[in-house]
């Protein structure tokens, strides 16, 4: 069956631009979390959702947001970049509840110039 | 808020050596998982720990949880290098923490 599907894979914006990333979970995943990823940082947490509702998020500032549609589908936007915004975002689904492992897409690595 | 913190965050072994990454939370976890990346590519599941006290094997990988469920260690027997890549722990309690990662590079 498909994987994580993320997109775009790769986008370069400037400061103050806005970008939206998307993220398709496997087939019959409900729960899709997202990361950001930066040398040295690890994976730092973003948000997670569960059937169109955010269950948790990181501590991450309100220019991040996200969203999830009814298909599971979600998207999330980070409004006013700055340098530091620079990252791979992962995305990464499971079936539901709060365990089970996590498959992740190949991410969306994004340069803010 | 939780916090999941990983020792250490390099490692150069030869190959043939064993290597040992270690996990500690700041507050007790429901379950612990285990992830591979490989350099250029995405975390990969390995495994995860639920009980208290907990060792799994898989081939030469040893994984254990301690007995108050606040940390956690992988070890590696006599590393090949295909075992190269960095080894993120993810703990888990409402929601899921990554430590920061151990990279491991072997030397043929």
């Amino acid at each position: 069956k498909a994987g994580v599907t993320q997109t775009p894979r790769y986008l370069i914006k400037t400061r103050g631009q806005q970008v939206t990333l998307s993220c398709s979970p496997i087939s019959g995943h409900r729960s899709v979390s997202w990361y950001q990823q930066t040398p040295g940082q690890g994976l730092q947490f973003l948000f997670e959702y569960f059937s169109e509702t955010q269950r948790n998020k990181g501590n991450f500032p309100g220019r991040f947001s996200g969203r999830q549609f009814s298909n599971s589908r979600s998207e999330m936007n980070v409004s006013t970049l700055e340098l530091g915004d620079s990252a791979l975002y992962l995305c990464a689904s499971r079936r539901g509840g709060d365990t089970g492992e996590l498959f992740f897409g190949e991410g969306s690595r994004l340069t803010v110039l | 808020g939780q916090q999941v913190m990983q020792i250490p965050q390099y490692q150069h072994v030869q190959e043939g050596e064993d290597f040992t990454t270690y996990c500690n939370s700041s507050t007790t976890l429901s379950n612990i998982q285990w992830y591979k990346q490989r350099p250029g590519g995405h975390p990969v599941f390995l495994i995860q720990l639920v009980k208290s006290g907990e060792v799994k094997k898989q081939k030469r990988l040893t994984f254990q949880f301690g007995e108050a469920k606040k940390n956690s260690s992988l070890h590696i027997t006599a590393t090949q290098t295909t075992d190269v890549g960095t080894y993120f722990c993810a703990g888990n309690n409402n929601d899921m923490r990554f430590g920061a990662g151990t990279r491991l590079t072997v030397k043929p």
